[in-house]
């Protein structure tokens, strides 16, 4: 079956410590996308591509690093100058940039 | 930049009820919009969209929704609420540069 896989599920981290979130999809799609989810309120973009080795920094994308080497993949790396880390991060992929969104089921980071 | 607001964070309707979520853009140029649905510690999965080939959209598990150019709204119901039906739901629309942009959400509770 195709579809999107984020790994791993659930994460913890120290302060201080860099932390890559994976994210891969079979569904040969081109635009593929990271989104941070807050209770109450709603997704906020961080990243999205639209094209391999090519990336656009969404609404809230300080603190955040990506790249896409490779289609199918595309890993967020959550970095020490991202003030508050903890919350449930999503990625998404879409044929292209109007099509609608195919989800993977999240990880959700805890910093302490 | 588009917007979108949805009105209500919590929405409670007893079974067999009619359920109405309410969502509201603030472009008066026609957008690509979406309902998404999310079910606990899991990613979004797509109800439903407009693309501007008909106004009312049938989507997945009995939802539909209308597009009411003069309103700017999007709202989906369901004749009848059913348990299975408690989750979050999401509304988004395009924006100018073709980001899909997501309400803050709105959770739905069926009551026995």
């Amino acid at each position: 079956d195709g579809g999107i896989t984020q790994s791993p599920k659930y994460l913890f981290r120290k302060e201080g410590q860099n932390v890559t979130l994976s994210c891969e999809q079979n569904l040969n799609h081109d635009a593929m996308y990271w989104y941070r989810q807050d209770p109450g309120q709603g997704l906020r973009l961080i990243y999205y591509s639209q094209i391999v080795n090519d990336f656009q920094k969404g609404d809230i994308a300080e603190g955040y690093s990506v790249s896409r080497e490779k289609k199918e993949s595309f890993p967020l790396t959550v970095t020490s100058a991202q003030k508050n880390p903890t919350a449930f991060y999503l990625c998404a992929s879409s044929i292209d940039i109007r099509s609608p969104l195919h989800f993977g089921n999240g990880t959700r980071l805890t910093v302490t | 930049a588009q917007s979108v607001t949805q009105l209500g964070s919590h929405v409670s309707v007893s079974e067999g009820a009619l359920v109405l979520l309410r969502c509201n853009y603030s472009s008066s140029v026609p957008p690509y919009l979406f309902w998404y649905v999310q079910y606990p510690n899991q990613g979004l999965q797509l109800l439903l969209k407009y693309t501007s080939a008909a106004t009312l959209v049938k989507g997945i598990n009995g939802f539909e929704a209308e597009f009411k150019k003069s309103e700017t709204s999007f709202h989906l119901t369901k004749p009848s609420a059913h348990m299975s039906d408690a989750a979050e739901y999401f509304c988004a629309v395009t924006d100018r540069d073709d980001k899909i942009i997501f309400g803050k959400g709105t959770r739905l509770h069926i009551l026995p």
